[in-house]
């Protein structure tokens, strides 16, 4: 089976570090993509992860651990604006090439 | 300038009528998507073409019928609606299957059946 697990739910305040976490179990893995999602609004793209380690992006970093099947994103300097899901996504490339999206992650930032 | 445009945006209707959800993207990309988002939000593919060409078909019920008349263009027409389809459709497209990794989404266009 394949599937990808996160968090439900994570709460911060105003300028904190927080990290969302995502577990994954798939038939094949390229590698793991981070998408963030605003309330009435479109996924958007963030980071992707093909190799081991850690890739920074301004204030937003995403890691991987192949070996663990883990992964996580981590916003720095939290605001207000990044309340929003956040959903983790596999390549999945046995049969085709498609995105396998996490349950999702809702972050809420408080001042 | 808009990436990846949806209409309509909101749609209600009732129980066993037609309806047709037209998307475009002007970036350029050779492969679109149909997702599926539900009222817990998960996210789930239900196709995708490459180049007018399927290439990802979900377990979709067959009342769902995609059609791609060009590469900037996916439409997605629902037959014959039930109440369970009611949810959030969101077109999105990539550069190319490779590049799946990175989608750019549209609006989305949410469904109401009544």
């Amino acid at each position: 089976g394949q599937s990808l697990e996160q968090p439900s739910e994570v709460t911060a305040v105003e300028g904190a570090i927080v990290q969302i976490n995502c577990t994954y179990q798939t038939s094949g893995f390229y590698g793991l993509s981070w998408y963030q999602q605003h309330d009435g609004g479109a996924p958007t793209f963030l980071s992707y992860n093909a190799l081991d380690g850690l890739e920074e992006t301004g204030r937003f970093s995403s890691f991987l651990s192949r070996s663990d099947s883990y992964g996580y994103l981590l916003l720095q300097e939290l605001q207000m604006k990044d309340s929003a899901s956040y959903f983790c996504a596999v390549r999945d490339l046995i049969n085709t090439d498609k995105l396998i999206f996490g349950t999702g992650t809702r972050l809420q930032v408080f001042p | 300038d808009t990436a990846v445009s949806q209409t309509p945006k909101y749609l209600v209707t009732q129980m066993g009528n037609d309806k047709s959800i037209k998307c475009e993207q002007n970036l350029g990309h050779d492969t679109m998507y149909w997702y599926k988002q539900d009222s817990k939000k998960f996210l789930k593919i239900m196709f995708s073409y490459n180049n007018k060409e399927l290439i990802i078909n979900e377990t979709v019920p067959n009342r769902f019928s995609p059609k791609s008349p060009d590469k900037a263009h996916l439409n997605l027409h629902i037959n014959s609606l039930e109440l369970g389809d009611s949810a959030v459709y969101f077109c999105a497209s990539s550069h190319r299957t490779e590049a799946s990794y990175e989608q750019y989404f549209g609006p989305g266009t949410r469904l109401t059946v009544t």
